[in-house]
């Protein structure tokens, strides 16, 4: 069975602060893809970044960088110089990608609700 | 099209009530899902469709529950006989024009749903 791990259940940070959410995975599957997605207020999930589990590569777009790692089955998010925008619930996800399972069926974790304050 | 519309987006029901939810997905995506949020979890994911065949339903999806994809395209979700164990966001996904597996998932608002 697959399922995504996200510990932090809160936290708050002063704006500019760095702050980074972690996100831990269990599946026997070889090919899979990670999600991260953010969810404000208004109620609707945004992505933000998929990731091939064939990809380790971290990735930086703007003050959001990503950390993949396999051996520790991690999939850490980074803001850069947090803004009181950034609030939000933050999900990480979890899909298989191959043969029958291969629907895009997402397996989210708790969510780790981010509060900046000015 | 902009994106995943839901309707309605509030709903307030009396337990026993049936109600029903529609979900437009994206003009080109083949796939839709219906995913159920409580407050403070994430969401759970009930049921799939490609194109208007429903290929997996959670065991979370009880007997009350019907989903329904007649034409490929808008989806409903109907559950009969609300309970307060409803109460919860209802978000529909879509993704994947055909031909491409594995795209990310666009949301809706959701419809969030009150039983009492």
């Amino acid at each position: 069975a697959q399922k995504v791990t996200q510990a932090q259940t809160e936290i708050s940070v002063v704006e500019k602060e760095d702050v980074t959410l972690d996100c831990v995975y269990e599946t026997r599957d070889t090919t899979y893809y990670l999600f991260w997605y953010k969810q404000p207020p208004s109620g609707e999930l945004v992505f933000l970044i998929r990731r091939n589990s064939f990809d380790e590569q971290n990735e930086i777009s703007g003050r959001y960088s990503w950390n993949f790692q396999k051996s520790t089955s991690s999939f850490n998010f980074t803001i850069t110089a947090s803004q009181v925008v950034d609030s939000a619930v933050y999900f990480c996800a979890l899909t298989l990608s191959h043969g029958s399972s291969n629907t895009g069926k997402l397996i989210f974790g708790q969510g780790t609700t981010l509060q900046v304050k000015p | 099209d902009t994106g995943v519309s839901q309707d309605p987006r509030h709903k307030i029901t009396k337990r026993g009530q049936n109600v029903t939810f529609r979900c437009d997905p994206i003009s080109e995506h083949n796939r839709l899902y219906w995913y159920r949020q409580t407050l403070g979890q994430g969401p759970e994911f009930l049921t799939y469709f490609q194109n208007e065949a429903q290929l997996e339903k959670s065991r979370l999806l009880s007997d009350r529950f019907s989903a329904e994809r007649p034409k490929g395209s808008f989806s409903t979700l109907e559950i009969q006989r609300t309970e307060q164990g409803d109460s919860a966001m209802y978000l529909c996904a879509s993704s994947t024009p055909t031909g491409h597996p594995n795209t990310e998932a666009f949301f809706g608002q959701g419809t969030r749903l009150t039983v009492v």
